[in-house]
């Protein structure tokens, strides 16, 4: 099925630690990008790619390193993380002209 | 002011009732108008979206715009308990490297 996943589907980490969020997709987009989904601010780009070897900030990239090698990867990590990064991270691409977004299913982080 | 702004709800209804949902924007730069629908747990899955003012109906969905009054809808006929989930309204603009989102209105459709 095409689409987006992402790994892993939840995960508790420590203050301090860094961590790797995956994205892969098979729809042979261009552009990709990760935002962050918190209760009341709603969804929030963190970084986007337009195309491999390119990326891009958002609104909220402090704390957030992105590269994208290729079409189909692109991981978001966390240096070095604090309670403030608990959230729910989407990732989503999406095809060159085209209108809208399609998302994956999300990483529920929680940060201790 | 905020670029878009969405009554966060919740908003509950019965079988069958006729729900509208609703947003506002202020930049005048957006092109496409955007209905999200997210179930619980999961990603955000494009509805509909249009690009000019005035209806745009896909089953028992049907997408509203008005540009003059910067202020969008979604209309749900007949609504189902599967429709029970968080609508988000969202916005493009050429050139921008994002859309634009609302927070988000969570509706429950009780049977």
């Amino acid at each position: 099925i095409a689409g987006i996943t992402q790994a892993p589907t939840s995960q508790i980490l420590a203050a301090g630690r860094r961590m790797t969020l995956r994205c892969t997709q098979d729809m042979r987009h261009n552009a990709m990008y990760w935002y962050r989904q918190d209760l009341g601010l709603g969804l929030r780009l963190i970084h986007y790619s337009n195309t491999a070897g390119t990326t891009g900030k958002g609104e909220v990239p402090d704390g957030y390193s992105v590269s994208r090698a290729n079409t189909d990867d692109f991981p978001l990590t966390l240096a070095s993380a604090v309670p403030s990064q608990t959230s729910v991270y989407f990732c989503a691409s999406s095809p060159t002209g085209g209108v809208g977004y399609t998302f994956g299913s999300g990483t529920r982080l929680t940060v201790v | 002011q905020k670029e878009v702004e969405q009554d966060p709800g919740p908003l509950s209804v019965p079988e069958g009732a006729i729900v509208s949902l609703n947003c506002t924007y202020s930049n005048s730069a957006f092109q496409y108008f955007m209905w999200y629908r997210q179930y619980s747990r999961k990603g955000p899955e494009l509805l509909m979206y249009t690009y000019s003012s005035g209806n745009k109906e896909d089953g028992r969905f049907t997408a509203q715009v008005d540009k003059s009054s910067k202020y969008i809808s979604l209309f749900i006929r007949d609504s189902q308990p599967s429709d029970s989930a968080t609508y988000l309204c969202a916005f493009d603009q050429t050139g921008a490297n994002n859309l634009f989102f609302g927070t988000g209105t969570r509706l429950t459709v009780i049977p």
